[in-house]
């Protein structure tokens, strides 16, 4: 099976614009998680999306957004860039089966760089 | 969600046996205790998970005791290519929100 793939791998922006970034999962994962990783705050959870709808969320600011297609592709948007939102952009998807925690298989991620 | 308090560094010895403990008071019932390792430049990979007792496979080992409040990440022989870091994390219930942290930087030494 192909594993996650995550575009674009990198991205350079300037403070204001915003940004969208996409999330191929493995076949057959139904759950999509994001993760915002930064050298001082370590990984974060951002949201997580199952069957279209999310279904947890992180403490981020409203300018971070994201959704899922039927296909169980997703993607995230961050609004009015901060240089504070340079970072790793995380995905990972899980076969989620219920009942307990699943394994979560991530991509490379997107370097985000704001200016 | 559980918190997790763990070594933010630990350097080794190549050959050696490393050991990596995470302490999560809060616990629930329901959370497995799950370990990631995270080269450079890449995203975690999944090593081990377990809910009680002992697991093992072919890469590592994990302990919990009776009180499940902390767990122990067993690397045998580690090598040169283990260099990473290492994240616990509790959660369960079905759910995907949990707390990776910062991990613990595990550095091997020839």
């Amino acid at each position: 099976k192909a594993g996650v793939t995550q575009t674009p791998r990198y991205l350079i922006k300037t403070r204001g614009q915003q940004v969208t970034l996409s999330c191929s999962p493995i076949s057959g994962h139904r759950s999509v998680s994001w993760y915002q990783q930064t050298p001082g705050q370590g990984l974060q959870f951002l949201f997580e999306y199952f069957s279209e709808t999310q279904r947890n969320k992180g403490n981020f600011p409203g300018r971070f957004s994201g959704r899922q297609f039927s296909n169980s592709r997703s993607e995230m948007n961050v609004s009015t860039l901060e240089l504070g939102d340079s970072a790793l952009y995380l995905c990972a998807s899980s076969p989620f089966r219920g009942g307990s925690y699943n394994e979560q298989f991530f991509g490379p991620g997107t370097r985000l760089t704001v200016l | 969600l559980a918190k997790t308090t763990q070594p933010i560094s630990m350097d080794s010895y190549e050959g050696q046996e490393v050991n990596i403990t995470c302490s999560h008071n809060n616990i629930a019932t329901n959370d497995y205790i799950t370990w990631y390792q995270q080269f450079p430049s890449q995203g975690p990979r999944f090593i081990i998970q377990g809910y009680k007792t002992k697991v093992t496979n072919e890469v590592a080992s994990l302990f919990i005791p009776a009180d499940r409040k902390s767990s122990t990440l067993s690397l045998p022989r580690v090598s040169l290519s283990d260099t990473a870091v290492y994240y616990c994390l509790v959660g369960g219930g079905g759910y995907q929100k949990v707390t990776f942290g910062i991990g613990t930087k595990l550095q091997v030494i020839p």
